[in-house]
């Protein structure tokens, strides 16, 4: 059974700062990994698609990497803003049939002013 | 936003009491999703409807758990009896493919 972790579960940094948010998955036969944003009371938004033939994605001053073999995706924000906060998951999905995403926990970020 | 409003947006109910929540997208998508979010924790899958049929009602964790979609429409996600560890926040999302999933800002259910 796929299992998706993320370290670390929250993190804080002063504005202006570089980070790396990492995401682990257990089985690394995956048909994609997916980023997404939580901001409170709101719904998902995707960042970033990685396709499993792909190693990394960038959209602005995100850069997703894939390293499907080791079974990690990291998501870098670059020059952080405090617009940045919020909650970021990672999704892999086993296949192409159907629904089975499996989603991690969750970082919570906080970019301080 | 997202082109999908839920209702309501905060429920409150007693342990065993019947609830139903509400998933309203804009028109277009033929495929909607639910899922659940408990605190702390990442979204698990609880079903999807192609249309008004549902091929994968996997991931409803009981049969207290149904969910219907009329005119490829609203959906209403249904629980029956409820308990303290169904309190979560249940999110439903239209969709164009599984990779493109648009999601509401969810309904956040507590069983007292």
């Amino acid at each position: 059974k796929q299992e998706v972790t993320q370290i670390p579960a929250a993190l804080s940094v002063p504005e202006g700062e570089n980070l790396v948010l990492n995401c682990s998955f257990t089985d690394s036969a995956i048909y994609n990994l997916q980023w997404f944003r939580q901001d409170p009371g709101k719904g998902l938004t995707s960042l970033l698609l990685i396709q499993s033939s792909q190693r990394e994605q960038t959209s602005g001053r995100l850069n997703a990497s894939l390293d499907k073999s080791s079974g990690r995706s990291t998501l870098y924000i670059a020059a952080s803003q405090p617009g940045d906060s919020a909650t970021y998951l990672c999704a892999v999905r086993k296949d192409n049939y159907g629904q089975n995403f499996v989603f991690g926990p969750g970082t919570r970020l906080s970019v301080l002013p | 936003g997202a082109g999908v409003s839920q209702s309501p947006s905060n429920k409150v109910t007693e342990k065993g009491k019947d609830v139903e929540l509400r998933c309203d997208p804009i028109s277009g998508h033929t495929a909607l999703y639910w899922y659940r979010q408990r605190l702390g924790q990442g979204l698990e899958f609880l079903i999807y409807f192609q249309g008004n049929s549902a091929p994968d009602k996997s991931g409803l964790p009981s049969d207290r758990f149904s969910a219907e979609r009329t005119g490829e429409s609203v959906s209403t996600l249904t629980i029956q009896r409820t308990q303290q560890e169904d309190s979560a926040v249940y999110l439903c999302a239209r969709a164009s493919g599984p990779d493109t999933q648009y999601f509401g800002p969810g309904t956040r259910l507590t069983v007292l």
